[in-house]
C-alpha cells in the first residue's frame, strides 16, 4: 500500500517568513495530493490539492509543487501569519474512488 | 457547501458501554464515508471505508466486530464502538466524499472511556 512520509514534524518561523513542508510517497499509482490544515481539536480542512498532470499550483499565499519522477511534493506558505499556526497534513491517493493516505503531520508555529 | 456534521462532539462513558457516533453529509450525497482515529499529536489513521448500501471495508488490524459501521443512506453513516474500554479512548473523525471529489471532514468526536 501507499506510504507517505512528511518532514519536518515541527517547524517554527517568524511572522512574514516562508514555510516549506515536504512529503514523499511510495505508490507510483498515486495521482492526487491534497493538503489539510488542522487546528487544535478541530476538523482537518482542505487548503489546496494538486493532481499529477500539473507540477505546481498556487492559491494566494499557498503553493504546492509536485515532482512525480522523484515521488515528492511540497507545500509552500509565504508571508506567514500567526493564524497559519496549525498542524498540516499531506496526503496521497490513486484518485477516483480510492482511499487517501495521510502523512504524519507538521506542527507549524508562526511567531509574531 | 460540502458540510459534514458529526455528533456527538464529546462522549464520556463507563467501560463496557457501547457508543454510537453519527456522521451526516448536509448538502451533498456521500457515496463514500471514511472513519479515522487520531491519537494526540499523531496523524489520522484510517479505520474503515464505507460505501452506501454495502459492507464497510476495514483496514488491517481494525476489529470489525468491535467497530460496527453502517452506511444505510447517502447522507448518514454511523460508527458504533461496542463494549468500549479505556484503550478505545481517542478522537474519532469521519469524512465524506461524493464520488471522486475531495473528501470533507466532520468536527470529530472525543471519546473518553472511564
Amino acid at each position: 500500500g501507499e506510504n507517505v512520509e512528511q518532514h519536518p514534524s515541527t517547524l517554527s518561523v517568524q511572522e512574514g517568513d516562508s514555510a516549506v513542508i515536504k512529503c514523499t510517497y511510495s505508490d507510483s499509482a498515486s495521482n492526487y495530493f491534497p493538503w489539510y490544515k488542522q487546528e487544535l481539536g478541530k476538523r482537518p480542512q482542505l487548503i489546496i490539492d494538486i493532481r499529477s498532470n500539473v507540477g505546481e499550483k498556487k492559491d494566494q499565499r499557498i503553493a504546492v509543487t509536485l515532482n512525480k519522477t522523484a515521488k515528492h511534493f511540497s507545500l509552500h506558505i509565504t508571508e506567514t501569519q500567526p493564524e497559519d499556526s496549525a498542524v498540516y497534513f499531506c496526503a496521497a491517493s490513486p484518485g477516483g474512488y480510492q482511499k487517501v493516505t495521510f502523512g504524519t503531520g507538521t506542527k507549524l508555529q508562526v511567531i509574531p | 457547501g460540502a458540510v459534514v456534521s458529526q455528533h456527538p462532539s464529546w462522549v464520556i462513558c463507563k467501560s463496557g458501554t457501547s457508543v454510537k457516533i453519527e456522521c451526516r453529509s448536509l448538502d451533498f450525497q456521500a457515496t463514500t464515508m471514511f472513519w479515522y482515529r487520531q491519537f494526540p499529536k499523531q496523524s489520522l489513521m484510517l479505520m474503515a471505508t464505507s460505501n452506501e448500501g454495502s459492507k464497510a471495508t476495514y483496514e488491517q488490524g481494525v476489529e470489525k466486530d468491535k467497530f460496527l459501521i453502517n452506511h444505510a443512506s447517502l447522507t448518514l453513516s454511523t460508527l458504533t464502538v461496542t463494549s468500549a474500554h479505556p484503550e478505545d479512548s481517542s478522537f474519532y473523525i469521519c469524512s465524506a466524499r461524493d464520488g471522486g471529489k475531495p473528501q470533507h471532514f466532520g468536527d470529530g468526536t472525543r471519546l473518553s472511556i472511564l
